[in-house]
């Protein structure tokens, strides 16, 4: 079956524009997460939702980040203003429900700013 | 805010040798869960643990979950190359509780 598709693979973009990630869950996964990763380094958590419940927002690095997802199915991340410190893979994840089900990974989204 | 440290950050060894990496936190987590991710791809589940003092075996990968469910290693007899990857610790609190990654241990198994 399909797994989690984000979209696009790579973006480059200059400093100051606006971007959006989409992420693409597994059908029936209540649960999505979006990480941000440096390269080289660990997952930095940005966002969780979770159903229909208040996303958990609290990971988000600036009011430049946001992020929406409809019901219980496609996710987009937005970036405005970019920096060439947001530069980095973000990562999209989802799960069956919360807590300890496994998370499913997208390939991610490699965005570079110049 | 439960946090998972990871340790060491960078481990470099020779294919056949053995290895520990270890995933710690003062917070009792109902269950943790080990990934690993290979450049340009996502992480992928090796195991889940659930219960205190719980040892899993998957070939050369020994997964073991503290007794008190705090803390967790991940041990690995006579790497080979294909070892190679950034190795996550992730835990879940109690239910309804996003999941919590530690700062990843990054393997690498020359041959």
């Amino acid at each position: 079956g399909a797994g989690v598709s984000q979209s696009p693979s790579n973006k480059v973009t200059e400093k100051g524009k606006d971007v959006e990630l989409r992420c693409d869950p597994i059908s029936g996964h209540t649960a999505l997460y979006w990480y941000r990763q440096r390269l080289g380094q660990g997952l930095e958590f940005l966002i969780y939702f979770q159903g229909n419940s208040a996303p958990d927002k609290s990971g988000l690095p600036s009011d430049r980040f946001s992020a929406e997802r409809t019901g219980e199915s496609v996710s987009t991340l937005t970036i405005q203003r970019t920096q060439q410190e947001d530069s980095a893979v973000y990562l999209c994840a989802s799960s069956l429900v919360s807590g300890g089900s496994p998370l499913h990974f997208g390939n991610g989204t490699r965005l570079t700013v110049t | 805010t439960q946090l998972l440290e990871q340790s060491p950050q960078f481990l470099s060894i020779q294919e056949g040798e053995n290895l520990t990496v270890y995933c710690n936190s003062s917070s009792v987590f109902s269950s943790l869960q080990w990934y690993r991710q290979e450049p340009g791809e996502g992480p992928v589940l090796l195991v889940t643990v659930v219960t205190g003092g719980e040892v899993k075996k998957l070939k050369r990968l020994t997964f073991q979950f503290g007794d008190a469910r705090k803390d967790s290693s991940l041990h690995i007899t006579a790497a080979q190359p294909g070892d190679t990857g950034l190795y996550l610790c992730a835990g879940a609190g109690a239910a309804g509780n996003k999941l919590t990654f530690g700062g990843g241990t990054r393997v690498l198994v020359k041959p």
